[in-house]
């Protein structure tokens, strides 16, 4: 069984870019949801993809923007990068939609905005 | 909208002994808490969970409590060991629901 893999694992960006993290989901698993962690602080819920819609989003401006693919593999794009994007961004993928049991993390991408 | 609060920040506790670590929810209509460890630079990994029609489960070394009159919830590490040092995250959600609101973690340290 393949678990969920991030990449690029480690990124610098400056201010005003566009920057895409890329995950593939852990086999038989059909949902993604992407979180940010700033450094300190628990995960920030952004969204979360299901069948290739999306099917949530939290508190996040319309500039952090995802895909989810027929394979279940998903992208999330931010644009017009700013300083406080910095942080750790976490892929989970679960069998189901909804919270209803485990979230199994990738390893995340470091984000570093200039 | 759900708001998670978590205690201490750090925990420093003598191997052996047992460490707690609170939480507080403040929507009453959550009902699912899981409880996630991570290693430094390592991924969240869920240890325990428990949902709102159990008091409380255990796992080994690991128990974890819910008074849902109270909202809140409580992680139980008993006879601590070295591996068991990492950042651990409390969790709330409705399990209809899409997303986790998480607290802001507590450092576990033991020490030899």
């Amino acid at each position: 069984e393949t678990g969920v893999t991030q990449s690029p694992t480690h990124l610098i960006k400056t201010r005003g870019q566009q920057v895409t993290l890329r995950c593939s989901s852990q086999s038989g698993h059909n949902t993604v949801s992407w979180y940010q962690q700033a450094l300190g602080q628990g995960p920030q819920f952004i969204f979360q993809y299901y069948r290739e819609e999306e099917n949530g989003r939290g508190n996040f401006p319309p500039r952090f923007s995802g895909l989810q693919f027929p394979n279940y593999s998903s992208e999330l794009n931010v644009n017009a990068l700013e300083l406080d994007d910095s942080a750790l961004y976490l892929c989970a993928s679960s069998s189901q939609q909804g919270i209803t049991g485990e979230l199994f993390f990738g390893e995340g991408s470091r984000l570093t905005v200039l | 909208g759900e708001n998670v609060e978590q205690h201490p920040s750090t925990l420093s506790v003598q191997e052996g002994d047992s460490a707690v670590i609170k939480c507080t929810y403040s929507d009453s209509a959550s009902n699912y808490f899981p409880w996630y460890k991570q290693e430094l630079g390592k991924r969240p990994q869920l240890i325990i969970d428990i949902r709102s029609n159990v008091g409380e489960k255990k796992d080994q070394r690991i128990a974890v409590t819910l008074n849902k009159t109270a909202k809140h919830f409580s992680l139980h590490i008993t006879e601590t060991q070295p591996e068991d040092s990492a950042v651990y995250f409390c969790a709330a959600s409705i399990e209809s629901n899409y997303q986790l609101i998480w607290g802001a973690g507590t450092k576990l340290i033991i020490k030899p």
